[in-house]
């Protein structure tokens, strides 16, 4: 059983580029979600999937920020012209939409990114 | 707005004794669920142990256990018999009823335990 799986792990870029964070979740999950953490923090919520739909969105995720989801698989998360504000950890995260809710959400192993 | 408190930054315990982790949140739900995570150093998110706020049972999972306090708004985790390998940071979290199972945390605990 693979869980869920982010590329790449680190990432190291200089502010204004852009850089893309891909995510493939766990087979079966219908559900996908990208959280940001900086470090010592908790994670917090930037938007979600629900097969290719994009269904819920953070304030945080600025206009800079954009979320894919295009065959209701893998997702990327793309931030464009980054700014050292946006070094973090992105955690990917999975979950099956059974029932109303409550579902085991399964986290993978983040992607740092440090803006420089 | 959910909002979930964490209110230990740090804890240390050791090997084989049991310690308490703190949890508040705040909510006018009443239908939801709790969670507590455990985040090794480097290491990917794990479910440690889930609650949900209609049974009025404390979840256990082996060596961890809860109490839940709903009127409260309290939930926090026991470990005992704590082991080296539960040396990590450990998330509080909230997730309501019916809301696309998005998660609220709180700010964290890290936990050393000492050999």
């Amino acid at each position: 059983d693979t869980g869920v799986s982010q590329d790449p792990r680190h990432k190291i870029t200089k502010r204004g580029q852009n850089v893309t964070f891909r995510c493939d979740p766990i087979s079966e999950h219908n559900r996908l979600y990208w959280y940001r953490q900086t470090l010592g923090q908790g994670p917090e919520f930037l938007t979600y999937f629900q097969n290719e739909a994009q269904l819920e969105k953070s304030r945080l995720l600025s206009d800079r920020f954009s979320a894919e989801r295009p065959k209701g698989s893998f997702s990327t998360l793309e931030i464009q012209r980054t700014e050292q504000g946006d070094s973090a950890m992105y955690l990917c995260a999975s979950s099956l939409a059974v029932g109303s809710s409550g579902n085991t959400i399964y986290f993978g192993e983040g992607s740092w990114l440090t803006v420089v | 707005a959910q909002t979930v408190t964490q209110s230990q930054p740090e804890m240390s315990v050791q090997e084989a004794e049991t310690v308490t982790l703190s949890c508040t949140y705040d909510t006018s739900e009443n239908n939801y669920y709790l969670f507590w995570y455990k985040q090794p150093p480097s290491r990917q998110m794990i479910l440690v142990i889930r609650q949900e706020a209609y049974k009025q049972q404390n979840a256990t999972e082996n060596r961890f256990s809860v109490n839940f306090q709903k009127a409260a708004k309290s939930f926090s985790l026991k470990i005992s018999d704590s082991q080296l390998g539960d040396t990590a940071m450990y998330f509080c979290a909230f997730m309501k009823h019916n809301a696309g199972n998005m998660l609220t945390f709180g700010g964290g605990t890290r936990l050393m335990v000492k050999p």
